[in-house]
């Protein structure tokens, strides 16, 4: 079983609405989460992290964490053309020292 | 600027023929990575070091070798090259004090083995 599972998609949503990016993890005792933008040929860039059940906001993203469900996911309020990359969720799993990668979601924002 | 830097960009190479691929980071983290991404496999890490001196396997080091003499530096060695490494090939650091461990990325390098 992976330890990261996400849709690879692609999604596809119309410019100004909310994009929602899921991920699952295997690992129970999972303690720290992230989600990474990735554009076409760059780096992973760290968007957002997340410790605690619950709601995370910054800015335009929310991180949403539900430990019980061993779920986590992205939100995307107001989405814009420039959001258009691909999505990674990470999870660092109990007891281990790195992180590890969901193979993504494509999300393309319609103009 | 913190960065992490890698080279080359990009590079092809024959099979067989011993190459390295640099890792520089400024930040003095102590936790850096290699990673390798291919279509439909995602991010998987190569080898990773906690500190200098310290150097771990990932999930996929065949064919690879690292060193960490120095805190800064890690390069990726591919002793005898296969097609099989054709990849795009990324290192990241981080600080590993607890907290946030979201790494930080270099550019990443696109080999090519033929």
């Amino acid at each position: 079983q992976k330890e990261v599972e996400q849709n690879s998609g692609p999604l596809s949503v119309p410019e100004g609405a909310i994009a929602s990016l899921n991920c699952t993890y295997s690992d129970r005792g999972s303690q720290s989460f992230f989600w990474y933008r990735q554009y076409s040929g760059k780096s992973p860039e760290l968007i957002m992290f997340i410790y605690s059940n619950g709601d995370k906001e910054d800015g335009r993203f929310t991180a949403q964490l539900n430990k019980a469900s061993q779920y986590v996911s992205l939100l995307i309020r107001d989405s814009q053309p420039s959001d258009s990359a691909t999505y990674l969720c990470a999870v660092i799993t109990a007891g281990a020292n790195n992180l590890f990668f969901g193979t993504g979601t494509r999300l393309t924002v319609i103009p | 600027e913190a960065q992490v830097t890698q080279n080359p960009r990009y590079l092809i190479t024959v099979t067989g023929k011993k190459l390295t691929v640099t890792c520089s980071q400024n930040m003095n983290h102590e936790y850096m990575s290699w990673y390798r991404q291919d279509p439909g496999l995602g991010l998987r890490q190569i080898y990773y070091s906690m500190n200098v001196e310290v150097t771990d396997k990932g999930d996929v080091p065949e064919g690879y070798k690292v060193s960490r003499k120095e805190k800064r530096n890690f390069p990726l060695i591919l002793e005898s090259p296969s097609p099989n490494q054709t990849s795009l090939y990324f290192c990241a650091s981080s600080t590993w004090t607890g907290g946030n461990y979201g790494y930080t990325f270099g550019s990443g390098t696109r080999l090519t083995v033929v």
